[in-house]
């Protein structure tokens, strides 16, 4: 079964800082990779998703994530935080093409502090 | 602007209670889902739709069930509402390979 693991689930770093949050996955066969961000009182908004194409994927905000298939990681990143990057992060993944039913790890809660 | 709404966003019941919670899209998007979600904890799929007519149900067992009339509405519903409910719950929709579309959410709580 596929499965995500976040590993750390707050993450403190100063505006300007780089900001990395980690995502390692299971799957079985090639995974389809996710992050999602949700700010307070809101839905999830997609970030960023790999589908087998270039391996390092850019997203909205500045943000990127390289999909590395020997250490099975995902890992997001950001070079500069910014005070409205503080959020909830969630690394998801799927085993079908059309990215049907992710799974989705615990999340990871990023603080901005100035 | 969001195309997928939910309503209330937030909902304060008692034990025992009937409740719906809705959720509309305006994409004309075939699939649905509804994932629950707990404070500090991943979403985990209890409902989905890939159209009119079609339901399953997810990998976490919830006592909620769902129907699917029309391609745009996909509503949740509890017919008696317990404590153990009390959870977000968030519906989304796919198309392709876009990702999935959330709502706002809704915040349950059952006293």
């Amino acid at each position: 079964a596929q499965s995500v693991t976040q590993l750390g689930s707050h993450v403190s770093v100063s505006e300007g800082a780089l900001v990395l949050l980690r995502c390692n996955y299971s799957s079985s066969v090639p995974p389809y990779l996710f992050w999602y961000v949700q700010y307070p009182n809101q839905g999830l908004q997609l970030l960023l998703k790999y589908t087998s194409a270039a391996t390092l994927v850019k997203g909205i905000n500045g943000f990127e994530a390289e999909f590395k298939k020997s250490e099975t990681s995902f890992h997001l990143t950001k070079p500069s935080a910014h005070m409205s990057d503080a959020a909830e992060y969630f690394c998801a993944v799927s085993d079908t093409p059309n990215t049907d039913k992710l799974i989705f790890g615990t999340g990871t809660r990023l603080q901005v502090f100035p | 602007e969001a195309d997928i709404y939910q309503t209330p966003r937030y909902l304060v019941i008692g034990t025992g209670k009937k409740i719906t919670l809705e959720c509309s899209q305006t994409m004309g998007h075939d699939k649905m889902y509804w994932y629950q979600q707990d404070p500090g904890m991943e979403l985990h799929l209890i409902h989905y739709s890939y159209g009119v007519n079609s339901t399953e149900k997810g990998d976490l067992s919830s006592e909620s069930t769902v129907s699917r009339i029309r391609t745009e509405h996909f509503p949740l519903t509890l017919e008696s509402a317990r404590p153990s409910h009390t959870s977000q719950y968030l519906c989304a929709s796919q198309t392709g390979d876009y990702g999935y579309t959330f709502g706002s959410g809704t915040r349950l709580t059952v006293v």
